[in-house]
């Protein structure tokens, strides 16, 4: 079966412009959540989705969006992107999000310059 | 207080020994909790889950939970130098009435031939 898959696997921004991440869950999983994960502050929860809605919203600015779709593979952006964007973009795909496991993508490395 | 608490180590043992890792949470309606190992320059990867109070044993693996005192621990049995890498504890956290999945900042584990 296959796994959580991430595009694309590294990016070089320049500040101020946009990305886009994208993120395809297990089969059959409807939830995703993105999370953040920088040496100082760890993984850091982002958002969660699911069944196309966000259920939850982590303490991030604005900047940061994100949606699902209806074959519930997911898309984050980050617009105005800023040094200290610069991180590790993981997301998760589990069946429904709540009490349940949770697997990741090999995430997106992003540098922003 | 932070939602989930780990010791950031590292935590050396020598080839063979246990390692025990240690967590604490904040949320005492937390019901699901998880351990993930994350090698350096990969994702994290899920190694246990555990719901109820008590041991769960799997192969070396051993998740320990007592939900009265808010705690989890994951035990190694046997150490190897392949089992080097960082152990993160997860707990899905009420928030907003959703749950969210919420990560210690992880232990460093060092196992030395």
């Amino acid at each position: 079966k296959a796994g959580v898959t991430q595009t694309p696997r590294y990016l070089i921004k320049t500040r101020g412009q946009q990305v886009t991440l994208s993120c395809s869950p297990i089969s059959g999983h409807r939830s995703v959540s993105w999370y953040q994960q920088t040496p100082g502050q760890g993984l850091q929860f982002l958002f969660e989705y699911f069944s196309e809605t966000q259920r939850n919203k982590g303490n991030f600015p604005g900047r940061f969006s994100g949606r699902q779709f209806s074959n519930s593979r997911s898309e984050m952006n980050v617009s105005t992107l800023e040094l200290g964007d610069s991180a590790l973009y993981l997301c998760a795909s589990s069946l429904q999000g709540t009490n349940t496991e949770a697997f990741f993508g090999q995430g997106t490395r992003l540098t922003v310059v | 207080q932070k939602e989930v608490e780990q010791n950031s180590g590292p935590l050396s043992v020598p080839e063979g020994a246990i390692a025990s890792l240690n967590c604490t949470y904040s949320d005492r309606g937390s019901q699901s909790f998880f351990w993930y190992r994350q090698y350096s320059g990969k994702s994290p990867e899920l190694i246990m889950s555990i719901y109820s109070n008590g041991d769960k044993e799997d192969g070396r693996f051993t998740a320990q939970l007592n939900k009265a005192s808010q705690y989890v621990s994951l035990l190694i049995r046997d150490s190897q130098p392949s089992d080097s890498a960082t152990y993160l504890c997860a707990v899905y956290i009420m928030n907003t009435g959703f749950q969210k999945l919420v990560f210690g900042t992880g232990t460093r584990l060092l196992v030395s031939p």
